[in-house]
């Protein structure tokens, strides 16, 4: 099974309202990525936050890590019809050195 | 742009067929990865390769090899196909050994098989 385990699996808003998705993981972690996929192609990496990190923002994005609860979430505020993609979290893992990705949530902006 | 090329964007094949995928990192990065993404199984590691050498495994099939040549290219061969392994493939690459940062996803190459 998936390291990460994003919720909801899909989310539908009207533009200009906030967009939050959570992440969930497993096991230790060294970081915690979030990346966006449009439709049909590839993943774009949008923020890490490191695991001594508990909030990073970039832009409209604002990123939170609870190690304790091992939980992620990430807010898209203002959201517009562009932002409509996959979102999905990857935890870089401590003891495997490698990434594993959730399976996703699905965000749909209406205009 | 990530600067990550694969090829062939589109490949329709049957049954039984072999196939080879190809990726160019993006210039400087030294680590490679290669990640299916089908429908019902969400995005699998494959495998990667760091300078040339296999540096991690994942839930490849024993049908799958990949190699990374000197030139830091590398190919991602699938055989036997089965309908089961329709999906996008991507590659994606990375400065460092350690899969644990950001990571540059090529726009993938969509397999059919028929």
């Amino acid at each position: 099974s998936q390291q990460g385990e994003e919720d909801p699996q899909a989310l539908s808003i009207q533009e200009g309202e906030n967009a939050t998705m959570n992440c969930s993981y497993k096991t230790s972690i060294n970081n915690l990525q979030w990346y966006r996929q449009n439709s049909g192609r590839g993943l774009v990496h949008l923020i890490l936050i490191r695991s001594n990190e508990r909030e990073k923002h970039s832009g409209r994005l604002r990123v939170t890590l609870d190690t304790s609860k091992k939980s992620s979430s990430l807010l898209i505020t203002a959201s517009r019809a562009a932002d409509t993609a996959s979102y999905f979290c990857a935890t870089g893992d401590t003891n495997a050195g490698k990434s594993t990705f959730g399976d996703g949530t699905t965000l749909t902006v209406k205009p | 742009d990530s600067g990550v090329t694969q090829t062939p964007k589109h490949l329709i094949t049957a049954t039984g067929q072999r196939v080879t995928l190809r990726c160019s990192p993006r210039s400087g990065d030294l680590s490679v990865y290669w990640y299916q993404q089908s429908l019902d199984q969400g995005l699998q590691f494959l495998i990667q390769y760091y300078n040339g050498e296999e540096r991690a495994k994942g839930n490849i099939l024993e049908r799958f090899s990949a190699q990374q040549f000197p030139d830091l290219h590398s190919e991602l061969n699938l055989s036997s196909l089965e309908l089961g392994d329709s999906a996008l493939y991507f590659c994606a690459s990375s400065r460092q050994a350690q899969n644990t940062g950001e990571l540059f996803f090529g726009e993938g190459s969509r397999l059919t098989v028929l």
